[in-house]
């Protein structure tokens, strides 16, 4: 299995721009989770899905960014007008949850500067 | 927001084991205890998981206490490679909410 697979692994945009990042989960997987890592906050769960549902959204910071799950192998995280202080590495991370307690698988991230 | 408490930092001789505490004393019955680490600018690596027996594998071991208000992940030999963020989790449901974790360095 090649893992959670996201794209690009870094993005360099201006102020203003559209930004998008993309997420493959494992086959199988039916839970997708984006993160945020910066040095003063840490790793943030951002939203997750269930079956291609939003579960829970409550840690998207702002309207400015959205995430879509259209179908159980892909999804991607928008943010629009980017701004500087979205810099930051983003993760996801896919597991199968509700068969047991199986850990999160995550990929190698996006590091995304906003400039 | 994160509900366990670990140490900030640890250093642990090559060759030795790796005993890294944590204390989760709100858990509650059905909760698991998760660990994780976060290698520098890689994403975090699922480690070792328990309700409340002792677990071991390849990776690590882990040892609950009996009231589950704290647990201690064993690294028995650790190596250079085993320099990282050490997450010590427990959330119910099925989403993981981070914490500060421990920052463990191995020297030679």
């Amino acid at each position: 299995d090649a893992g959670v697979i996201q794209s690009p692994r870094h993005e360099v945009t201006e102020m203003g721009q559209e930004v998008t990042l993309r997420c493959k989960p494992i086959s199988g997987h039916n839970s997708l989770f984006w993160y945020r890592q910066t040095m003063m906050r840490g790793l943030e769960l951002l939203i997750y899905f269930n079956n291609n549902v939003p579960i829970d959204d409550s840690g998207m910071p702002e309207d400015r960014f959205s995430a879509k799950m259209p179908n159980a192998s892909f999804s991607t995280l928008k943010i629009q007008p980017s701004e500087p202080r979205d810099s930051a590495v983003y993760f996801c991370a896919s597991s199968l949850t509700g068969y047991g307690n199986y850990g999160y698988t995550f990929g190698s991230g996006t590091r995304l500067t906003v400039v | 927001d994160a509900k366990t408490t670990q140490p900030t930092s640890m250093d642990c001789a090559e060759g030795r084991a790796a005993n890294l505490p944590c204390n989760h004393s709100t858990i509650s019955g059905n909760e698991y205890v998760y660990w994780y680490r976060q290698i520098h600018s890689q994403g975090p690596q699922y480690i070792i998981h328990g309700l409340k027996n002792n677990e071991t594998n390849e990776m690590a071991s882990l040892i609950i206490t009996e009231d589950r208000k704290s647990s201690t992940l064993i690294l028995p030999h650790a190596t250079l490679r085993d320099t990282a963020v050490y997450y010590c989790i427990n959330n119910p449901g099925d989403k993981l909410i981070f914490g500060t974790g421990t920052r463990l360095q191995v020297f030679p």
